[in-house]
């Protein structure tokens, strides 16, 4: 049973530049959420896909968009690179219905030089 | 909005038990979680309590009160494996049902 895969695993861009990560949820799971993690900080939610649709918001800017596909799976883009991007990029799976439990891939290293 | 607070960095000996405290303000509260997460790896589920009083999962236990609005993790029989970052999380209304907002972290060193 795979778990959550995020691709790539490292990534290096340019101010400016646009981004796009790719995740795939553990099988049997519908929801995938978002969240960006600064280096010695806490994951901070962008946002959550549930039936391709985005269901929930973190306070993130129109810059952060997203897309979930019909077999669950999701892409985070990122326009217009900031530095302050720079950032370890979660995702979680989890069960439609708000489950406390939510199941994180292994991250996508993003550096904006 | 909402705020967690946990110390920085709490230090032990193998075989010691620890407690890592977690303090919360939010509006409609539902629960809290706990994950841990080693050094560049992905967060790991520990434990999860809505309810008042301690759920004990093998060497971890995890405790809440919600008068108080306080939760702690306990690590008994440490092991130099349980070196790593430890996170409360909340769900409330304000985040969402089924989303998480994050403390800043407790890094745990486990020393021989």
């Amino acid at each position: 049973d795979a778990g959550v895969t995020q691709s790539p695993t490292h990534l290096i861009k340019t101010r400016g530049q646009q981004v796009t990560l790719r995740c795939s949820p553990k099988s049997g799971h519908d929801t995938v959420s978002w969240y960006q993690q600064a280096l010695g900080q806490g994951p901070q939610f962008i946002f959550q896909y549930y039936e391709e649709e985005e269901r929930q918001r973190g306070n993130f800017p129109d810059r952060f968009s997203g897309h979930q596909f019909p077999n669950y799976s999701s892409e985070l883009n990122v326009n217009a690179l900031l530095l302050g991007d720079s950032a370890l990029y979660l995702c979680a799976s989890s069960l439609s219905g708000g489950t406390y439990e939510q199941y994180f891939g292994p991250g996508t290293r993003l550096t904006v030089t | 909005g909402q705020s967690l607070e946990q110390p920085s960095e709490v230090t032990a000996v193998e075989g010691a038990i620890v407690q890592i405290n977690c303090t919360y303000q939010t509006s409609g509260f539902y629960g809290l979680s706990w994950y841990q997460q080693h050094d560049g790896g992905a967060p790991t589920f520990l434990s999860y309590n809505a309810l008042d009083g301690l759920e004990e999962t093998g060497r971890f236990s995890s405790f809440l009160s919600r008068s108080d609005s306080y939760g702690y993790l306990l690590l008994q029989e440490l092991q130099m494996k349980d070196s790593a970052s430890y996170f409360c999380a909340v769900r409330d209304r304000n985040s969402g049902y089924s989303t998480l907002t994050f403390g800043k972290g407790t890094m745990l060193l486990v020393s021989p």
